[in-house]
């Protein structure tokens, strides 16, 4: 069974702009959670969808902004990025999101913000 | 947030066992222990979770101790691909984890 993949794999991107990155999780898989990595504040989570909706939310900014579609791949988009968005953007997926159902990771989007 | 302490960084001669240590001594009575590792520059992970009985998958054992306010990660025989950052977690949602600065673990050939 594939895991679970994201794209595109890197990203560099200028202040200002925005960017909109994808996960596909494991077939099956209808949970899906993104976090945000970087090597000060480390792992935070910025939000989980199930079923097409928003479940829980981080404490990220409104420019972080994410969706989930019909067949549970998901997208998040940062708006007007700023250089501190630099880092690495993992997705995680799961087959529900029961309470301690196991996540399992993406390989990331490691994205670069000039 | 939930906390927990492990050292920072440990060697293991490969083909030995590793044990990794983690102190959560803030953890509640129904929260789980997870365990995940992280390779430089890949995505964490999953490794093995327990609540309150030791566990072993074919990765690893995790030995809990009876007041639970610790665990250990045992990797039975380590090899060099063993070579990764290992987090130690619980917190009050298993949907939002929080990573620690975790152990630099270094399987030495």
């Amino acid at each position: 069974k594939a895991g679970v993949t994201q794209t595109p794999r890197y990203l560099i991107k200028t202040r200002g702009q925005q960017v909109t990155l994808s996960c596909s999780p494991i077939s099956g898989h209808r949970s899906v959670s993104w976090y945000q990595q970087t090597p000060g504040q480390g792992l935070q989570f910025l939000f989980e969808y199930f079923s097409e909706t928003q479940r829980n939310k981080g404490n990220f900014p409104g420019r972080f902004s994410g969706r989930q579609f019909s067949n549970s791949r998901s997208e998040m988009n940062v708006s007007t990025l700023e250089l501190g968005d630099s880092a690495l953007y993992l997705c995680a997926s799961s087959i529900s999101p029961r309470e301690q159902e196991t996540q399992y990771f993406g390989p990331g989007t490691r994205l670069l913000v000039l | 947030d939930a906390k927990t302490t492990q050292p920072p960084s440990m060697d293991c001669a490969e083909g030995r066992a590793a044990n990794l240590p983690c102190n959560h001594s803030t953890i509640s009575g129904n929260e789980y222990v997870y365990w995940y590792r992280q390779i430089h520059s890949q995505g964490p992970q999953y490794i093995i979770h327990g609540l309150k009985n030791n566990e072993t998958n074919e990765m690893a054992s995790l030995i809990i101790t009876e007041d639970r306010k610790s665990s250990t990660l045992i990797l039975p025989h380590a090899t060099l691909r063993d070579t990764a950052v290992y987090y130690c977690l619980h917190g009050g949602s298993a949907r939002q984890l929080t990573f620690g600065s975790g152990t630099q673990l270094t399987v030495l050939p």
